[in-house]
């Protein structure tokens, strides 16, 4: 079955540190790829997407993601962490060929800078 | 402008009891998507809906139940309610032919 990974359960870094949080996908075909953050307290909110073109995708608050095809990963980066970004981050997909959009997660990436 | 709003924010239901969630989506959104999110876990899609339709279901039994008004707002019936449908439920809203589904804070729906 599609399945999205997220190797990182939970990740601690110091404010300044830079961040790299994995996520791996199993489909072999063309996918669509996205970063969600669920912030203590608050909804899911999208950080970035890709759908084709430029595999390094900028996305919002610093963040940015490259899309490697033949290592069927997205991976999420931030230069330098703050203690703001302490939060879930979730890697998703949608597959193609589907007759919706249905966005299939990895179960998730706690980040937690400490100041 | 309001995003995606749920309602209501919580919830206690009984084993065997009946539920109905509900969603307004995001304005100029015209898709609903449902999910279920238990603790620890990453979102799980439950179906989508499109012009009143259910355009694609996750793998949910039959007892998971959705409809969409024509005012593009959507509700979750969940019927036979078992312990292991405590959980988060959350919907989310995207125009057709975008990507990035808009998500709502949500609906705590505990079952004792």
């Amino acid at each position: 079955a599609q399945s999205v990974s997220q190797h990182n359960h939970h990740v601690i870094l110091s404010e300044a540190a830079s961040l790299e949080l994995g996520c791996n996908y199993s489909y072999g075909g063309t996918v669509n790829l996205f970063w969600y953050v669920q912030y203590p307290g608050q909804h899911l909110q999208l950080l970035l997407k890709y759908f084709s073109g430029d595999p390094l995708v900028k996305g919002i608050k610093g963040f940015e993601a490259e899309f490697i095809k033949s290592k069927f990963s997205f991976n999420l980066r931030k230069p330098s962490v703050q203690w703001s970004d302490t939060a879930e981050y979730f890697c998703a997909v949608i597959l193609p060929n589907q007759a919706g959009t249905a966005l299939i997660f990895g179960k998730g990436t706690t980040l937690s800078v400490s100041s | 402008d309001a995003g995606v709003t749920q309602s209501p924010t919580h919830l206690i239901k009984t084993r065997g009891q009946q539920v109905t969630l509900r969603c307004s989506p995001k304005s100029g959104h015209d898709t609903v998507s449902w999910y279920q999110q238990a603790l620890g876990q990453g979102p799980q899609f439950i179906f989508q809906y499109y012009e009143e339709e259910e355009r694609q279901r996750g793998n949910f039994p039959d007892r998971f139940s959705g409809h969409q008004f024509p005012n593009y707002s959507s509700e979750l019936n969940v019927n036979a309610l078992l312990l292991g449908d405590s959980a988060l439920y959350l919907c989310a809203s995207s125009a057709q032919g975008t990507g990035g589904q808009y998500f709502g804070p949500g609906t705590r729906l505990t079952v004792t």
